[in-house]
């Protein structure tokens, strides 16, 4: 089975930065993505990390500890439309995805 | 590049009717293709993986004689809903993946069944 982990709410400043934090334990992982989800749309793709590191991508960076089951995703210079939810969710060996419950960040003026 | 599209957008039925969901690949050819279920403030639950001329494999719990998937090319799924009652209203997500690793989502289906 498999247990992903994000806390349901993050609320900061514009401007400011925000680091959503995602735990897991699961069989058969083979990397990890993040989703930006707006509220009745579709999750579009933010970044994905195989290896243990780093990805830099613009304002977003996410990253990957593969032996501690531990990826965040960090949002730089936060803008009013980077409210939404953020998905973090498990590629396993067959190549589905498991998703955590999503993280709701609001970015306030 | 990497679009996925999803016809309808939005879905009123009454109860009993049946409602299908057709998902592509605009510009890549999709290997595989994923429908998911989305209930109010809740994330994405996996209903079924679509592989292009096979049978498409279910989750548990998921009814596939209520919810039929053909994958009929590499660049369209559809997804249809049978008999549906109140408790199917759901956002529906196909996603598909082409060559690596990554899915890419189309932009949903709101279905309501009066």
């Amino acid at each position: 089975g498999q247990n992903i982990d994000q806390p349901t709410e993050m609320t900061a400043t514009e401007g400011a930065i925000v680091q959503i934090n995602c735990t897991y334990q699961t069989s058969g992982f083979n990397g990890l993505f993040w989703y930006q989800q707006h509220a009745g749309e579709a999750p579009t793709f933010l970044s994905y990390n195989v290896l243990d590191g780093l990805e830099e991508k613009g304002r977003f960076s996410s990253f990957l500890s593969r032996s501690k089951g531990y990826s965040y995703l960090l949002l730089k210079e936060l803008q009013m439309k980077d409210s939404a939810s953020y998905l973090c969710a498990v590629l396993h060996n067959d190549y589905k995805l498991s998703f955590g419950a999503g993280t709701t960040v609001t970015v306030r003026a | 590049g990497a679009v996925v599209s999803q016809h309808p957008s939005r879905v009123i039925c009454k109860s009993g009717t049946s409602v299908k969901i057709e998902c592509r690949s605009l510009d890549f050819q999709a290997t595989t293709m994923f429908w998911y279920r989305q209930f109010p403030k809740q994330s994405l639950m996996l209903m079924a993986t679509s592989n292009e001329g096979s049978k498409a494999t279910y989750e548990q719990g998921v009814e596939k004689d209520k919810f039929l998937i053909n994958h009929a090319s590499l660049t369209l799924s559809t997804l249809t809903v049978t008999s549906a009652h109140p408790e199917d209203s759901s956002f529906y997500i196909c996603s598909a993946r082409g060559r690596g690793d990554t899915q890419y989502f189309g932009p949903g289906t709101r279905l309501t069944v009066l």
